[in-house]
C-alpha cells in the first residue's frame, strides 16, 4: 500500500550545521508531497510542497526535490538554528479518488546554541 | 477567523464516555479532513468531506467514531462510549479544493483526547 517512510529521530545539530532528514514513499499513480513542521505546542504548518517529479520546494532557507526515481523526497537545510527545534512530517497526497494525505512518522530535530 | 479552529483544545473523558469534537474549518474551504495522531505518530486518517458530503471515512477505527458536516462548514467527530486507546491527538484540516496544484490542507491545533 502507499506510505511514508522517515528516518527516526531525535536528531541533533549545533547551530549552523547542515540538516538532511531523509523521506522516501510508495505510492501508486504520481502523488504530490510535502513537508510539514510542528513546533512545541503548536499545531502543523506547511513548510513546503512539490505537485511533480524533479520540482523543487523550498521556504525558509528549506530545500526538498521530487525525486521519483528514487522516490524520495529529502529535506535539506544549509544552516539551522536554534528556532528550527520542531517534529517534521514528510506526507503525501495521491490526489484523486481519495485525497487524504498519507504521513511519515515525523523526525524530531533539536538543535544546541 | 485566519486558520482553522478546534474545540476544546483538551478533553478528558472517562471510559464509557461519549465525547464530540468541533471544527471550523477556513472560510470558504471545501474540502474538510481529520486525523488522529497517536503519542510519537504522524496523523493517521480518519474521514474526508466535500462541503457536507462524506466522500470517504475508511479511516474510522469503528463504528463508535461518527463525523459530519451538514451545512458544510462545521464538523464535529465524535466518538461514542469512548476506550483508552482512543487517547490521541484529533487534527482538523480543511483546504480550498482537494487534488491539485492547490491541493494544500491547513490544520487546526489539535483536540488532544485522553480517557482514563
Amino acid at each position: 500500500g502507499d506510505s511514508v517512510t522517515q528516518m527516526e529521530g531525535p536528531v541533533t545539530l549545533s547551530e549552523e550545521a547542515f540538516l538532511t532528514i531523509n523521506c522516501t514513499y510508495t505510492a501508486t499513480g504520481y502523488p504530490s508531497l510535502f513537508w510539514y513542521v510542528q513546533y512545541p505546542g503548536e499545531g502543523l504548518q506547511l513548510l513546503l510542497k512539490a505537485t511533480k517529479a524533479d520540482d523543487k520546494g523550498s521556504n525558509k532557507g528549506f530545500e526538498a526535490t521530487y525525486r521519483k526515481e528514487t522516490t524520495s523526497f529529502h529535506l535539506e537545510k544549509g544552516s539551522v538554528q536554534v528556532s528550527d527545534s520542531a517534529v517534521y512530517f514528510c506526507a503525501l497526497s495521491l490526489g484523486s479518488g481519495t485525497y487524504k494525505y498519507i504521513f511519515g512518522t515525523g523526525t524530531r530535530l533539536k538543535v544546541l546554541a | 477567523g485566519a486558520g482553522v479552529s478546534q474545540s476544546p483544545r483538551y478533553k478528558v473523558a472517562k471510559r464509557g464516555q461519549d465525547v464530540a469534537l468541533r471544527c471550523d474549518p477556513i472560510s470558504g474551504h471545501v474540502s474538510l479532513f481529520w486525523y488522529q495522531q497517536a503519542l510519537g505518530q504522524g496523523p493517521e486518517f480518519l474521514t474526508y468531506f466535500q462541503n457536507e458530503a462524506q466522500l470517504d471515512k475508511s479511516g474510522l477505527p469503528s463504528d463508535r467514531f461518527f463525523a459530519e458536516r451538514p451545512e458544510g462548514s462545521v464538523s464535529t467527530l465524535k466518538i461514542q462510549r469512548t476506550q483508552q486507546e482512543d487517547s490521541a491527538v484529533y487534527l482538523c484540516a480543511s483546504s480550498f479544493v482537494a487534488g491539485g496544484d492547490t491541493d494544500t490542507q491547513y490544520f487546526g491545533p489539535g483536540t488532544r483526547l485522553t480517557v482514563l
